[in-house]
């Protein structure tokens, strides 16, 4: 069964560039055709696409981010990154990595502050 | 965008009774490739979420029959035809036609 964990700091300070990583155990991203993504939940908010890798490389943001967004595919270490520049206290919040909306990540919290 | 809104906000039910959520698009979720990618999601306090419905109306795997979804084009709804205390928790409808968005979420919780 597939298994997805983040990785990360916990905290970053503000105008800084958040990084993070999900380590896919249990499949490849070689032999799956789907798309790998980054989902965020500020502390008792709902769910925020940040954006999704697929399988190929290609990348799709969420056009209120898309600006300050990276993701990449590591298939040889088979792990997908984050990266979120710029942030402020507004990109506190619980983030998921996810194949698709199937399977998901525990989660890590990464708070914004100095 | 495609924005997703979700009705009610809290849902307060009977242990035993049925429950309905109702998630209105603001444009349709047909794709060009004829399938309608909106999902439903489960995510009890404390969890990442949990995929219940994909496809509209097909459950995923180990998702208990009580649970159900139906609509078209811009109008879905899922169902539960018996709540248990175990279904307590947010519920969001999420569409994967246009980019991905998420609903902002429906409290489900016992009375």
């Amino acid at each position: 069964q597939l298994q997805l964990q983040e990785s990360g700091p916990g905290l970053v300070k503000p105008s800084e560039t958040l990084s993070l990583t999900c380590t896919v155990s249990g499949g490849s991203f070689s032999t799956s055709k789907f798309y790998w993504g980054w989902i965020r939940q500020p502390p008792g908010k709902g769910l925020e696409w940040i954006g999704s890798v697929f399988y190929n490389g290609n990348t799709f943001y969420n056009p209120s981010l898309k600006s300050r967004v990276t993701i990449s595919l590591h298939t040889s270490r088979n792990q997908f990154s984050l990266r979120l520049s710029s942030v402020t206290a507004a990109d506190t919040a619980i983030y998921y990595c996810a194949r698709e909306v199937v399977e998901w990540g525990q989660g890590t919290l990464v708070t914004v502050s100095s | 965008d495609i924005v997703l809104t979700q009705t009610p906000i809290s849902s307060p039910v009977t242990l035993g009774q049925p429950a309905s959520i109702s998630c209105r698009s603001s444009q349709s979720l047909v794709h060009s490739d004829g399938n309608t990618y909106l999902s439903w999601l489960q995510q009890r306090p404390g969890q990442p979420p949990r995929l219940l419905i994909y496809k509209v109306s097909t459950r995923f795997s180990g998702v208990p029959d009580r649970f159900s979804g139906s609509g078209a084009g811009t109008d879905f709804t899922l169902k539960i035809s018996r709540v248990e205390a175990e279904d307590v928790g947010v519920y969001y409808c999420t569409q994967a036609t246009h980019l991905l968005t998420f609903g902002g979420g429906t409290k489900v919780e016992i009375k």
